[in-house]
This record gives structure tokens, C-alpha cells and sequence, in this order.
């Protein structure tokens, strides 16, 4: 079993929908969780931290379940511009040490 | 604002060639990893340095070897290549400690193996 698991997609919307993207990930000692984006040939980049109480970051929403080792990303309101593959990243914190897993990551086509 | 620099962006190789993959950030990060990307498989750990002077390995090392060769630099060495490492790597830095790990990336090296 993959440490980091997503859904690939893709998800193919229309502007001004609303996108539900989810990950579960297999080691309940993960310490830390985040949401990156990754346009076409480019590199990763953090879109936002996720928290134990949820978060919010204008149309995103992030949300973590611990006990079912589970968390979600919410897109309001959809844009062209929110086209990307979405990466769940865990950080197993072990030995002194940061390790990023990466899922495998969902992919999101907004359409006109 | 170079942030994490890597060389070369594009490189092909025949098989059994070796080559060095090089990366450089200038944040003053502990922590630096090389990944490797290929379709449908999302980002894999190959190694990872948690600080200067430490390495180890991490999902799918066999094939390469890195240097830490001082706090900013990380590098990557192909000893023989082979068409299964065709992929893009990409180097990233991030602190060491605090639940933000945020991991800053380069752009990133297309290598083809033929």
C-alpha cells in the first residue's frame, strides 16, 4: 500500500463549480500535512498547510481527520486558472528528520 | 530571489553513461532531497539530507548516489545510466524542524535515456 494515496482524476469541471479532492495517507505517526499544486512541466508549490482544526485560504479549504487518517481539499468556485494536478504531501517527522511523501496526485481541468 | 537552482533543465544520455545532477539553494535550508517524477506515479523520494555531512536513502535510491557537498549544495550522480531512469528530477530544500516543512523546489532536469 502506497504511504500517500489520492484519487488521480481527472476532474473535469466548469467554471464556478465546486471541487472535492481527497488523500489518505497510511502511517498515523505523520506529523504534518500540506496541499501543493503542480502546473504542466513545472514544479510543485505549496498551496496551503492543513491543520488539525481545518483551514481556509479564500476559495480553498483544507480539512484533516487524524483518527481516519484522512484529508481533503475543497475548491469554491472554480477558475480556468485552478487547471493543475493537486499533490497531498504528508511529513513523517522520524529521527530528527523531515521526510515530504508525495501522492501521486489529482489532476483538475476547469472547463469555459 | 534564486531560491532552489538546478543544472541541467534537459539532458540526454546513452546507456551507461554517467552524468551529475546539481542543485543549489540559497535559503539556508537544512534539509534538501532529490525526487523523481514519472506519469501516473507522482513524486518519489530518492534521497534525502537532513543537514550538512548526513544522507540516506529514500524510496527508490538503487542507481544513484548524492553528495552533500556543504550546506547550499546537493548533488545527484547516475553512475551508469539506464533507460528506466528516464524521468524528471527535481531538487528541493526545507527547514529541518517545525510542522511547516515547506519544501521549495527547482524547476527541475528532463533526462532521457536512450
Amino acid at each position: 500500500r502506497k504511504e500517500v494515496e489520492q484519487d488521480p482524476g481527472p476532474f473535469n469541471v466548469p467554471e464556478g463549480a465546486t471541487v472535492a479532492f481527497n488523500c489518505t495517507y497510511s502511517n498515523s505517526a505523520s506529523q504534518s500535512f500540506f496541499w501543493y499544486r503542480q502546473d504542466c512541466r513545472k514544479e510543485p508549490k505549496l498551496l496551503m498547510s492543513v491543520y488539525s482544526s481545518g483551514n481556509e485560504d479564500g476559495r480553498f479549504t483544507a480539512q484533516l481527520n487524524r483518527a481516519s487518517q484522512y484529508i481533503s481539499l475543497l475548491i469554491r468556485d472554480s477558475k480556468l486558472s485552478d487547471s493543475a494536478t493537486y499533490l497531498c504531501v504528508v511529513n513523517m517527522f522520524s529521527g530528527g528528520y523531515n521526510k515530504l511523501i508525495f501522492g501521486a496526485g489529482t489532476r483538475l481541468a476547469v472547463h469555459p | 530571489n534564486a531560491g532552489v537552482t538546478q543544472t541541467p533543465k534537459f539532458q540526454v544520455l546513452k546507456t551507461g553513461q554517467s552524468m551529475t545532477l546539481q542543485c543549489a539553494q540559497d535559503m539556508n535550508h537544512n534539509s534538501m532531497y532529490w525526487y523523481r517524477q514519472d506519469p501516473g506515479m507522482g513524486l518519489r523520494l530518492i534521497y534525502y539530507s537532513a543537514s550538512e555531512g548526513t544522507t540516506d536513502k529514500g524510496e527508490v535510491p538503487n542507481g544513484y548516489n548524492v553528495s552533500r557537498l556543504n550546506k547550499r549544495e546537493f548533488s545527484l550522480r547516475l553512475e551508469s545510466a539506464a533507460p528506466s531512469q528516464t524521468s524528471v528530477y527535481f531538487c528541493a530544500s526545507s527547514e529541518i524542524w517545525g510542522p511547516r516543512a515547506e519544501a521549495f523546489f527547482g524547476q527541475g532536469t528532463r533526462l532521457t535515456v536512450v
